[in-house]
């Protein structure tokens, strides 16, 4: 079965500097997702992504967080300056459209730690 | 925004026993519930979901029920394994931009013991 793969499995960083996660959603996915899970707390939506551009973003997803999709099969999240509160597990899904009734999947995630 | 509560937060059954776990949600605009198992160290995995036009939906021990007038929809596992232990999410889509914005529970960890 296809899979969200997400790479590093865990990213080290120091405070203040960039970060980028990467994540290859499934191929045929159109659309694409980061979320955020604090240690043994919820996941929480951070952004959407369709057509080249953000469709939707959460409150958390502020100036130093960004998306890209180089190219046709990796998609990224980049943090411009880490903070501590940063350290938490990101987790990539992917979905075939957007319509509600359309299931996301989700990678293993990337465990980022800030010292 | 959408608010997603979920109860309990964790849960202690024998093997065999039946589990629930109920979420309720606040915005009518949801029309799909995902239910999410996850183990630990890896990603949230999708066990079931419902859309807003069905009550009921099963799938073997996995049943998921929904009442759209009071805003609520419960999980179901039958005849539980200690496979089946875990953190379990519920979610809310909310339907809005050209993507739908999801809304977790916080999770309940469900332990089954053998």
């Amino acid at each position: 079965e296809p899979e969200v793969t997400q790479t590093p499995s865990h990213q080290v960083t120091q405070m203040g500097q960039e970060v980028i996660l990467r994540c290859v959603p499934i191929s045929n996915h159109l659309y694409f997702y980061w979320y955020r899970q604090i240690l043994g707390q919820k996941v929480e939506f951070l952004v959407s992504f369709y057509n080249n551009e953000i469709s939707e973003k959460s409150e958390i997803f502020d100036d130093q967080f960004s998306v890209e999709r180089p190219d046709g099969s990796n998609f990224t999240l980049k943090i411009r300056s880490t903070k501590l509160e940063d350290s938490a597990m990101y987790f990539c899904a992917s979905s075939e459209t957007a319509y509600s009734n359309q299931p996301q999947h989700f990678g293993d995630g990337t465990r980022l730690s800030i010292l | 925004g959408e608010n997603v509560e979920q109860h309990p937060s964790t849960l202690s059954v024998q093997e065999g026993d039946s589990a629930v776990i109920k979420c309720t949600y606040s915005d009518s605009a949801s029309n799909y519930f995902p239910w999410y198992k996850q183990e630990l160290g890896k990603g949230p995995q999708l066990i079931i979901d419902i859309r807003s036009n069905v009550g009921e939906k099963k799938d073997q021990r996995i049943a998921v029920t929904l009442n759209k007038t009071a805003k609520h929809f419960s999980l179901h596992i039958t005849e539980t394994q200690p496979e089946d232990s875990a953190v379990y999410f519920c979610a809310a889509i909310t339907i809005g931009g050209d993507a739908g914005k999801s809304t977790f529970g916080d999770g309940t960890t469900l332990t089954v013991k053998p």
